[in-house]
Formats: structure tokens, C-alpha cells, sequence
């Protein structure tokens, strides 16, 4: 009973440097999501795959980039890690599009220096 | 924009009693919300959810209730237990075939401290 698994769980980057956060999900489902939370912002929506083959910016997509692999992953990448980047990153994922009830994995806490 | 506010950073209540979280929201094309709860160094987990075609859900100890008319909803939880003490997050999401169809998006979160 995995559900949603984030890898890494921590990570320290210098500022330019470039990362990819990987998801998985194992319950077959169709919609997968990433998230940022900073406090007192609570979880900002930065991209989302409502299905397979498709990908749709959020609420702060700038500095990011996605890919829904197959059905099971979806990766966010960090071309050039900035300051303003360090947050911690949720996964998550849900069986139909915006709803429904949404599986977290348990957050990467990712810092930039 | 915020289009999901919730305003009360935290609340704290005494075990036994009643906890209730509120959310307002501003995009009238959101047509289902959900709360859900964090613990630390935990990701969230789901709670309860609320269609707008009905303006009250009940599970357990958790209703929430839903004024479209205010773009409001409120989280019940009787009687509150020292477990519960958690960050407690709305969310809400467009309606279906709006084009924004995927869409989950969350409030800032309220803390919920119940003292035993």
C-alpha cells in the first residue's frame, strides 16, 4: 500500500543548480498534481495532469517544468533553483480530474543556497 | 489572487467542544470542496468533501456545510479530541468541462490547537 512515494525526501541545491523531484503513484490514477507549501500560503498549485499525456499549468508554474511519464509518474523539474524555490514540494495524485479525494505523498523539503 | 482564503491563521479550542474552521472563496465556478488535514512532516490526508448541489455532509464527527450564495463553507468538528489538532485546509475545484477541469486549489490552512 505505497500510494503516492516522492523521491527525494531532502535536498539541498546552489542557486542554478537544476533538479528533478520524482512521484509515482500506484493506484491507477488518472490525475496527478504538484504542489508548494510555504507558510502562510498554504499548498499553491504549480502544475497538473489531469490525465495521461497531458499537462496544465497551476497557480505558479514560472521556474518549473513537468512530465507525466506514464500513467504512474509525474516529474517536476527545476531547470535553475533559485532562493525563492525553497519551499516543500507535495505530490498527489486523484482518480478523476480536480477531484474527488487526493492521495499526498509525504513532501520533499527542498532548499536553496 | 487568492481565489480560497481561509482567514483564521489558528484557532484553539477546549477538548469537548465544538471546533468549527471557515473558508470563503471567490471563484464562482468552483462547484466541490474538501478539507483536509496536515500533520508535521506528513502530506495531507483527505477529510470530508461537499458537492454544491447540497449544503451540508456529515461523517462522524466532521460536517461541513457549504452557503453558495456567500461563497462560504465551514468545517464542524464535535467534540473536538486532542488528536485533532492539526493544520486543516480547504480546497475547492471548477466545475467539470469549465476548460479548468483538474484544478484543486487549497486555502492557506487554519491550525487547530485543542487543549485537553
Amino acid at each position: 500500500n505505497a500510494g503516492v512515494t516522492q523521491t527525494p525526501k531532502f535536498q539541498v541545491l546552489k542557486t542554478g543548480q537544476s533538479m528533478t523531484l520524482q512521484c509515482a503513484q500506484d493506484m491507477n490514477h488518472n490525475s496527478m498534481y504538484w504542489y508548494r507549501q510555504d507558510p502562510g500560503m498554504g499548498l499553491r498549485l504549480i502544475y497538473y495532469s489531469a490525465s495521461e499525456g497531458t499537462t496544465d499549468k497551476g497557480e505558479v508554474p514560472n521556474g518549473y517544468n513537468v512530465s507525466r511519464l506514464n500513467k504512474r509518474e509525474f516529474s517536476l523539474r527545476l531547470e535553475s533553483a533559485a532562493p525563492s524555490q525553497t519551499s516543500v514540494y507535495f505530490c498527489a495524485s486523484s482518480l478523476s480530474p480536480g477531484g474527488g479525494e487526493a492521495f499526498f505523498g509525504q513532501g520533499t523539503r527542498l532548499t536553496v543556497v | 489572487d487568492q481565489q480560497v482564503k481561509q482567514n483564521s491563521p489558528s484557532l484553539s479550542v477546549q477538548e469537548g467542544r465544538i471546533s468549527i474552521l471557515n473558508c470563503d472563496y471567490t471563484n464562482s465556478m468552483f462547484d466541490y470542496f474538501l478539507w483536509y488535514k496536515k500533520y508535521p512532516a506528513e502530506g495531507p490526508t483527505f477529510l470530508i468533501s461537499i458537492s454544491s448541489i447540497k449544503d451540508k455532509n456529515e461523517d462522524g464527527r466532521f460536517t461541513v456545510f457549504l452557503n453558495k450564495s456567500a461563497k462560504h463553507l465551514s468545517l464542524h468538528i464535535v467534540p473536538s479530541q486532542p488528536g485533532d489538532s492539526a493544520v486543516y485546509f480547504c480546497a475547492a475545484s471548477p466545475l467539470h468541462g469549465s476548460g479548468n477541469t483538474g484544478k484543486l486549489i487549497f486555502g492557506q490552512g487554519t491550525t487547530l490547537q485543542v487543549k485537553p
